[in-house]
């Protein structure tokens, strides 16, 4: 195991396309997060999943935005309807916790998908 | 409300400088770890440190250092005798179970 991946690496897009990213966490992790991070700026928290369930959700995610994790292992990230808003970095990382009151381990990024709305 | 402020929007220093980048947090929470990370123009993000909210202690890693301060909530960041290869945006971020990140820190090193 590499680390987590992410795919595509990069995605051009027309405005008002739908677009989909993939995120494969490291294996034995059972947290998923995503963040977006836009030019200029820091990371956001978007989403985060404990294994197969979605446990939060930033007000940054619009409607437009759908995340899942069907089996508790990789997860995507849909964006309908694209606007050119949506330019920028989605990030994915994964961590390992293994029980309330205790500290994650391993929380890893990956490198990005980095998506460009034309 | 937790917060992460990196106030230094960008610094140029010229090579063999020392640089300290500055980074104040805020958070109700009792335990919290406190990071920094670097992204080159590659777009990666590349962890330089971590430490927890029960751990004061300075680190120093080679041309690296790092300053806790919990009375002043502040985590500075000093790169001593500055390289080109540094030039880079540095983010600090507080995590609990999600990270808060700061705006960044574009650092240039003029060679």
């Amino acid at each position: 195991d590499t680390g987590v991946s992410q795919d595509p690496r990069h995605k051009i897009t027309k405005r008002g396309q739908n677009v989909t990213f993939r995120c494969d966490p490291i294996s034995e992790h059972n947290r998923l997060y995503w963040y977006r991070q836009t030019l200029g700026q820091g990371p956001e928290f978007l989403t985060y999943f404990q294994n197969e369930a979605q446990l939060e959700k930033s007000r940054l995610l619009s409607d437009r935005f759908s995340a899942e994790r069907p089996k508790g292992s990789f997860s995507t990230l849909e964006i309908q309807r694209t606007e050119q808003g949506d330019s920028a970095m989605y990030l994915c990382a994964s961590s390992l916790m293994e029980g309330p009151g205790v500290s994650d381990y391993g929380y890893t990024f990956g490198s990005g998908t980095r998506l460009t709305v034309v | 409300a937790q917060k992460v402020t990196q106030a230094q929007t960008e610094i140029s220093v010229v090579e063999k400088e020392d640089v300290t980048l500055d980074c104040v947090y805020e958070t109700r929470d009792t335990t919290y770890y406190l990071f920094w990370y670097k992204q080159p123009p590659s777009g990666e993000l590349v962890f330089l440190i971590r430490r927890n909210s029960f751990d004061e202690q300075n680190e120093i890693s080679g041309r690296y250092s790092w300053n806790f301060q919990k009375s002043t909530s502040s985590f500075n960041f000093t790169i001593t005798a500055s390289q080109v290869v540094d030039s880079a945006v540095y983010f600090c971020a507080l995590r609990t179970y999600k990270y808060i990140f700061g705006t960044g820190t574009r650092l240039k090193v003029l060679a």
